[in-house]
């Protein structure tokens, strides 16, 4: 009953490094997000794929991308890591349809850059 | 704009007590959907309660009820007989769904840490 499996859980990154965070889930869900938390701020849109084969971009998808490598996974790699990229990321997936349909959201990663 | 504002950054209650944590959204959508979830310290979403557009009564969830005035545009969230373990970060969010080209994407707003004393 894992439901959003997100890894690594915490990272600290020297500006200018590249890592890639994984995101999984085992729920047959099309949709699949990721958002970054700030304080103050609550939880942003940085990218999402609707359904496997297809991304787009959130809110924030600067200094970000974003691969759904089938239905399970949805990765978010940052190529080159800033400060301002310090943040909390949760990954979270969707089923679809109407109604409630609420979002499950993983553990989080908590990505220091110095 | 802000699609989401929680005006309340932090709210005190009482053990037992009831709390209103307040929220209100903007959108010119028809169909849409809120939802509150709850952040605890260790970091996890738990989602509380959603409550649809066209609901015509309050959705409850337990010792969870939301408010709905949506001439007013407000989503408050009711938590009743309040618990220790009720302190935490709460958020609420909207999905709007005009057209279905929402994909789900929801917009939160910035939060309301709830402190529950003994």
């Amino acid at each position: 009953n894992a439901g959003v499996t997100q890894t690594p859980k915490f990272q600290v990154l020297k500006t200018g490094q590249s890592m890639t965070l994984q995101c999984a889930q085992d729920m047959n869900h099309n949709s699949m997000y990721w958002y970054r938390q700030d304080p103050g701020m609550g939880l942003r849109l940085i990218y999402y794929s609707a359904s496997e084969g297809t991304t787009d971009k959130g809110e924030v998808p600067n200094g970000y991308n974003v691969s759904r490598l089938n239905k399970r996974e949805f990765s978010l790699r940052l190529e080159s890591a800033a400060p301002s990229q310090t943040s909390v990321y949760f990954c979270a997936s969707r089923g679809e349809g109407w109604g409630r349909g609420e979002a499950f959201f993983g553990q989080g990663t908590r990505l220091t850059v110095v | 704009a802000q699609k989401i504002t929680q005006t309340q950054p932090g709210m005190f209650v009482q053990e037992k007590e009831a709390v209103t944590l307040d929220c209100t959204y903007d959108t010119s959508d028809q169909s849409y959907g809120l939802f509150w979830y709850k952040q605890p310290s260790s970091g996890e979403m738990i989602f509380l309660i959603y409550q649809g557009s066209y609901d015509e009564q309050n959705a409850t969830e337990g010792r969870y009820s939301l408010n709905f005035q949506k001439a007013r545009k407000s989503a408050n969230l009711v938590i009743s007989a309040s618990q220790l373990g009720d302190s935490a970060m709460y958020f609420c969010a909207m999905r709007e769904d005009a057209g279905g080209t929402s994909y789900g994407k929801l917009t939160f707003g910035q939060g309301t840490i709830l402190t529950v004393h003994p």
